[in-house]
């Protein structure tokens, strides 16, 4: 079945570092993936959206890129501020079914 | 734009009690899902609605659960005879389906369910 995969539950690093989140995905339909972000108390909101007429999407200083070929998909950002700390979630849509399929989530949090 | 409203935040039962929680959706919006928020299970997806119609409630446990969309604006699930493993964040989100054919969900901020 459609499924998604994140192996970092938690990240910690420090202000102005390099932050890289993997995860990968399973489908047999054509996948659009996403990167949602929760703040605590609040919903998880879109923070970036890449389809297969792309492979590659740009916000709020974050880049995601998926490699079909792999099934990864990825999110980086060059250098992350305290104010990134929350949980970071691959997503998985499939074309014409509805749901999205959340990962496990990563947990980043930022050292002043 | 308000975005998605849920109602109430937070709500107490005890064991056996019914808990019905709301969800209004983004005004224009076509489809309204659920999803259950737990530490150990993360975020699953329970039903969603389109254009008021149950479409997917794959995700529903078979007994206890149900859920309503009796007009554009609302939305409603309900837990009968709560037990303390429905305790959660309840999620509902709302979205406009893309012409891609993949849905952009906007999320509420949720209602927490304890029960005792």
């Amino acid at each position: 079945g459609d499924s998604v995969t994140q192996m970092q539950g938690q990240v910690t690093l420090s202000e102005d570092d390099f932050l890289f989140i993997n995860c990968t995905y399973s489908t047999t339909w054509y996948p659009t993936l996403f990167w949602y972000v929760q703040y605590p108390g609040e919903g998880p909101q879109l923070l970036l959206k890449v389809t297969t007429a792309n492979n590659k999407g740009i916000s709020r200083g974050f880049e995601a890129t998926y490699d079909k070929g792999t099934t990864s998909f990825h999110l980086q950002k060059a250098s992350v501020q305290e104010s990134d700390s929350a949980v970071y979630y691959c997503v998985l849509g499939v074309y014409n079914q509805g749901k999205l399929i959340f990962g496990q989530g990563t947990k980043l949090s930022i050292k002043p | 734009n308000a975005g998605v409203i849920q109602t109430p935040r937070h709500k107490v039962t005890g064991k056996g009690q019914e808990a019905t929680l709301w969800c209004e959706p983004i005004s224009g919006h076509s489809a309204v899902f659920w999803y259950r928020q737990t530490i150990v299970q993360g975020l699953e997806f329970l039903t969603y609605f389109r254009n008021q119609a149950p479409i997917d409630d794959s995700g529903m446990p078979k007994e206890r659960f149900s859920a309503q969309m009796p007009n554009q604006s609302h939305s409603t699930l309900k837990i009968q005879s709560t037990q303390p493993q429905d305790s959660a964040v309840y999620l509902c989100a709302s979205s406009l389906e893309d012409r891609d054919g993949a849905e952009t969900l906007y999320f509420g901020s949720g209602t927490r369910l304890t029960v005792l």
